[in-house]
């Protein structure tokens, strides 16, 4: 049974960079799409952007776009993601999540795929403070 | 960008009752919804995907339907762990993305 586990929580002065792990383990990792969320103290959801490591392929949220990097290690199954230029408003708990259908690459073919999350990890609190 | 509305934004009910919650698109997402939950503390679990489809282990009390731009979540009867924050979820195909609705908070009466 896959699991995801996210490395522990982060306390960041402005104006730097936090990064957040995503361990998964169970079925082949590069063929899922691996999501981040995020939730600020008492809001809802925020998809914050996406990997697919099988397509190599990553997507933002146009809010996130320059300042999150997302990345994935295929050696170790782990899925990562990098906010710079943190500010107070940063301060949440951050989620990553991974599909529920395997995509295979096709030769040829241009990849086609989306960003559904079946599985999630436990959150990781991120604190921006001075 | 498609924008998700859910209503209500609390629906106060008793066990045993039955519940149902909204979500609107601001334009077509075809079937691709899903319904999240999620209680103090804890990570969503994801409750239904492609608008009506059960994830695993999901109780049956647990439904949804729509198309296009209204869809519905419904549990037939409450139970007491029912109760939590729900959240409908659309995906893009292109450019690949998500956004959520805001929650509906389902509470006790």
């Amino acid at each position: 049974q896959v699991q995801l586990v996210q490395s522990g929580a982060e306390v960041k002065k402005p104006g730097a960079s936090v990064k957040v792990s995503c361990k998964a383990s169970g079925d082949t990792f590069s063929s899922f799409a691996f999501s981040w969320v995020r939730q600020a103290p008492g809001q809802g959801l925020e998809w914050m952007g996406g990997i697919v490591p099988i397509f190599d392929a990553t997507n933002y949220a146009r809010k996130f776009r320059g300042r999150v990097t997302i990345t994935a290690d295929e050696s170790t199954s782990t899925a990562y993601m990098e906010l710079n230029t943190l500010r107070s408003e940063d301060t949440a708990v951050y989620f990553c999540a991974r599909g529920g259908n395997a995509f295979v690459l096709v030769p040829d073919v241009k990849p086609s795929y989306y960003y559904d999350m079946a599985v999630w990890g436990q959150g990781t609190t991120v604190t921006v403070s001075s | 960008e498609i924008v998700l509305t859910q209503s209500p934004a609390t629906l106060s009910l008793s066990p045993g009752e039955r519940a149902t919650l909204s979500c609107r698109a601001s334009q077509s997402v075809s079937s691709y919804l899903a319904w999240y939950q999620q209680k103090p503390g804890q990570a969503p679990r994801l409750l239904i995907y492609d608008a009506s489809n059960r994830a695993t282990g999901i109780p049956a009390r647990f439904s949804g339907s729509g198309s296009g731009t209204d869809f519905t979540l419904t549990i037939s009867s409450l139970e007491p762990e029912d109760f939590a924050v729900y959240y409908c979820q659309q995906r893009s195909n292109w450019p690949p993305g998500n956004t959520f609705g805001q929650g509906t908070k389902l509470e006790i009466k």
